[in-house]
């Protein structure tokens, strides 16, 4: 069955540091991956997206992810955290276009002052 | 653009009635919009899948009568709870697939809870 697992339930960062937080996809095929932020009382936000092509994929906010077919993942990262990133942040994928997605549990992201 | 809007973004109401939540996509066409249930704390579950002019498809152990999904226009598509209980308690979010993109855009969602 296609899966997306997020090892880290919560990751406590300061701020100005950098950050990486893991995913890790089963799918039988490359798949397509996903990015959201959810803040408190918001609606999920797309970061990014990766379907083919470059394996190092740049979103909004100054996020990115890079694709490892060799390890099964779709980290995030983010070379300098701010405050406002503090949110739940959830990998998903899917195996094509049309389908709906399959999310991973989600990161709980602390930031420390 | 793509902007998915949710009405309401919170109910509530009694054990055994039937509470419906539409999600519209504002500025763009969904051929496809899917419905998520989020329980407090944990990720989203696909619930179901539905395509303009046809019948939804649910996923493995959602209800399809307790459910029910319409998508009668490109930009519409309602959620129905048919004789909610309070373990139907939970926040709901759509999302919204068109214009030849993949990516899915996602409403604010609806906080629903069953007295």
């Amino acid at each position: 069955a296609q899966s997306v697992t997020q090892p880290d339930i919560h990751i406590t960062v300061s701020e100005g540091a950098s950050l990486e937080l893991r995913c890790n996809y089963s799918y039988g095929a490359t798949p397509y991956l996903f990015w959201y932020v959810q803040s408190p009382g918001q609606g999920l936000q797309l970061l990014l997206k990766y379907f083919s092509g470059d394996t190092l994929v740049q979103g909004i906010k100054g996020f990115e992810a890079e694709f490892k077919r060799s390890q099964s993942s779709f980290n995030l990262r983010k070379p300098s955290v701010h405050w406002s990133d503090a949110a739940e942040y959830f990998c998903a994928g899917k195996r094509g276009g049309a389908d709906g997605l399959t999310f991973g549990k989600g990161t709980h992201l602390i930031i420390q002052p | 653009g793509a902007v998915v809007s949710q009405h309401p973004s919170w109910v509530i109401c009694k054990s055994g009635t039937s509470v419906k939540i539409e999600c519209r996509s504002l500025d763009f066409q969904a051929t496809t919009m899917f419905w998520y249930r989020q329980f407090p704390k944990q990720s989203l579950m696909l619930m179901a899948t539905s395509n303009e002019g046809s019948k939804a498809t649910y996923e493995q152990g959602v209800e399809k009568d307790k459910f029910l999904i319409n998508h009668a226009s490109l930009t519409l598509s309602t959620l129905t709870v048919t004789s909610a209980h309070p373990e139907d308690s939970s926040f709901y979010i759509c999302s919204a697939r068109g214009g030849g993109r993949y990516e899915q855009y996602f409403g604010p969602g609806t906080r629903l809870t069953v007295t």
